[in-house]
């Protein structure tokens, strides 16, 4: 069964508007973190934030925000403001308690148009 | 002051042939990983060294051998290249402890074997 959940292949948003990006995830673990990395056309991955399953609050880090149900076991991104330079892939993981790695969604890319 | 840096960036090799890809952290980090990109963009754990000592290893063909010199360099060698192997490579690092564990991702080595 796959432990992280991107049912959005792609997304389209307009320049300045707001967008959320699924993503759901499968533990029966209490301890684990959350992750969104970026990845642009150019190829790098570039974190963009992180939520921890004890956290009370919803992390933000300038535009982004993560919209973390843990009932529901989902961990949406939330980008504001949309910019061109956003469009890219989007690939939320989940790093479980006492597990090095990190497991990957399948992504989704992002298109942000004028 | 790149902080994980990958050599080569771009790979062009024969079936069969063995090559090696080249990482180091300048983070003082303890823990680093390979990972591989396929096609599709899905992104999966093959390795981990924490100060040397190998802790995660996936499913991967023994063709794959990842070598920890020291705790700032982390190599991958690949024998007997297969058309498989052609992917993406991230070399990625991070601090083991504690719960936050942001994992920092090398530029990536695209490998292509004809």
């Amino acid at each position: 069964a796959q432990k992280i959940t991107q049912t959005q292949p792609g997304m389209f948003v307009q320049e300045k508007e707001a967008v959320t990006l699924d993503c759901t995830y499968d533990t029966s673990d209490q301890s684990y973190g959350l992750f969104w990395y970026k990845q642009p056309s150019s190829g790098e991955m570039i974190f963009l934030i992180y939520q921890g399953s004890y956290d009370e609050q919803n992390a933000t880090e300038g535009r982004y925000s993560l919209n973390f149900q843990k009932a529901r076991k989902s961990a949406n991104l939330v980008i504001s403001a949309s910019q061109l330079g956003d469009s890219a892939m989007y690939f939320c993981a989940m790093r479980e308690t006492g597990s090095e790695k990190l497991v990957f969604g399948k992504g989704t890319k992002l298109t942000v148009n004028p | 002051d790149t902080a994980v840096s990958q050599t080569p960036k771009y790979l062009v090799t024969q079936m069969g042939n063995d090559k090696s890809i080249k990482c180091e952290q300048n983070l003082g980090h303890d823990t680093m990983y390979w990972y591989k990109q396929d096609s599709k963009k899905f992104l999966k754990i093959m390795f981990s060294y924490n100060n040397k000592e190998l802790i995660i290893n996936e499913t991967v063909p023994n063709r794959f051998s990842p070598k920890s010199p020291d705790k700032a360099h982390l190599n991958l060698h690949i024998n007997s290249l297969e058309l498989g192997d052609s992917a993406v490579y991230f070399c990625a690092s991070s601090r083991r402890t504690g719960n936050y564990n942001e994992q920092f991702f090398g530029p990536g080595t695209r490998l292509t074997v004809l």
